[in-house]
């Protein structure tokens, strides 16, 4: 697609339901980031993937939260037993290969998936 | 770790009047650094980079901003703001090695017409 599609865009949830968050990256696209952003918090990183690299899941706030990615494409970021504190935006983006971080910065975003959690 | 951060949470302006906002990061060896814009509704966009040489960098409608080593700092300014300006601006930092950024907290700008 034309940029980087997220789904849902809204997703209002219960205490202790279990939440899923798609991600379609730029097509062509390797490298896959997940962050989340609260009121008045900033961009907090998630989870990368790149490629079939084992994905850097340093920014996972708890075992609650887990994210794949199929195919090297599609990527699901998956919230068990969600808590009030989990309400924020989730945000993916995705850039290229010849587009790495530490090359050119630029990380291309979805409009993101906001959750809350009643 | 690297943080970033932005001292302004909300700055409210009008039309014409000059913008800095600041931005000062903890990492001290070499860094990349960036200023990202969120318009009302839309996503994320990049708005200027700073990876090495001149350290004043242009970006787009207008915005330039300046790294200065010796303050950790990369203020981002304007000369003369419009109401489109309105938006929200994120300070983000890379060290080069590590594969994802490190964003400040964002300023939140209203440009009043």
């Amino acid at each position: 697609g034309a940029g980087v599609s997220q789904s849902p865009s809204n997703k209002v949830t219960e205490k202790g339901k279990d939440v899923e968050l798609r991600c379609d990256p730029i097509s062509g696209h390797t490298a896959l980031y997940w962050y989340r952003q609260s009121l008045g918090q900033g961009l907090e990183f998630l989870i990368y993937f790149q490629g079939n690299s084992a994905p850097d899941k340093s920014g996972l706030p708890s075992d609650r939260f887990s994210a794949e990615r199929t195919g090297g494409s599609v990527s699901t970021l998956t919230i068990q037993r969600t808590q009030q504190e989990d309400s924020a935006v989730y945000l993916c983006a995705s850039s290229s290969p010849l587009q790495l971080v530490g090359l050119t910065g630029e990380l291309f975003f979805g409009e993101g998936s906001r959750l809350t959690v009643l | 770790a690297q943080s970033v951060s932005q001292h302004n949470h909300h700055v409210i302006l009008s039309e014409a009047a000059s913008l800095e906002l600041g931005c000062n990061y903890s990492y001290g060896g070499t860094v990349n650094l960036f200023w990202y814009v969120q318009y009302p509704g839309q996503h994320l966009q990049l708005l200027l980079k700073y990876f090495s040489g001149d350290p004043l960098v242009k970006g787009i409608k207008g915005f330039e901003a300046e790294f200065i080593k010796s303050k950790f700092s990369f203020n981002l300014r304007k000369p003369s703001v419009q109401w489109s300006d309105t938006a929200e601006y994120f300070c983000a930092v890379n060290d080069g090695s590590a594969r994802q950024l490190t964003f400040g907290s964002g300023t939140q700008l209203t440009v009043l017409p």
